[in-house]
């Protein structure tokens, strides 16, 4: 059967400092992006997001660059906070072989905040 | 605030069994979808609708069936279920195009014994 890998990508980061989380996608027509965050036993919930005529965008503490060049999303979190504690996991969406739009998920990475 | 709502926050059904997971959303949105999420494997799509009565099979769509009758509500149904199918089920809706970003269910976890 297919080799499964259960740990997820974990980044400790210290109250207060900054956290980058990266993603590589996958499909260079891909043309729209988004970050999610997942607290345990929640379902996802969106962050921001950024369409690909854009290469960075700003929310309240959080800022997404997209550098299309080398396929890459990171998510930046200023400050970071207990809460922030989170799976956090990027989507990419393009338009699939039957012509229409779908979501595709990273695996997501474990941002840990140390108090 | 958006919202949608999984019937079920945890399952445990035996195999064989018929089993119905309900979703609703309350933000009248066109699109609606089906994930299920497992450790390794991140969230992959089983079934999504962009229209009532309509529906199109996404990447994992085999041992399952979907239901959607009314704009506002979206049913999985496991005809007969297995216990690969235990896991966390996420149903998720969006509005406009079909490119636009997800909300999210709370998820249920179904175990299959």
């Amino acid at each position: 059967g297919e080799s499964v890998g259960l740990h997820l990508p974990t980044l400790s980061v210290q109250e207060g400092d900054n956290s980058i989380i990266n993603c590589a996608y996958s499909n260079s027509a891909s043309d729209y992006f988004i970050w999610y965050k997942q607290e345990s036993g929640k379902g996802p919930q969106f962050i921001i997001d950024i369409r690909s005529n854009m290469d960075k965008r700003q929310g309240q503490r959080v800022t997404v660059l997209l550098n299309k060049t080398v396929k890459h999303l990171s998510l930046q979190i200023a400050a970071t906070q207990p809460g922030d504690s989170a799976v956090y996991f990027c989507a990419e969406s393009s338009i699939s072989g039957a012509g229409s739009y779908q979501l595709t998920f990273g695996k997501g990475t474990k941002l840990s905040v140390i108090p | 605030d958006v919202k949608v709502t999984q019937s079920s926050r945890y399952l445990v059904k035996r195999t064989g069994e018929k089993v119905f997971l309900e979703c609703v959303q309350d933000m009248d949105h066109e699109n609606m979808f089906w994930y299920r999420q497992d450790p390794g494997l991140g969230l992959r799509l089983i079934y999504f609708s962009y229209d009532v009565k309509m529906k199109e099979k996404g990447d994992i769509p085999e041992g399952y069936s979907v239901s959607r009758e009314k704009k506002e509500r979206f049913s999985l149904i496991l005809e007969s279920a297995s216990t690969n199918q235990t896991s966390m089920y996420l149903c998720a809706s969006s509005g406009g195009t079909p490119n636009e970003k997800l909300f999210f269910g709370s998820g249920t976890q179904l175990s299959v014994l």
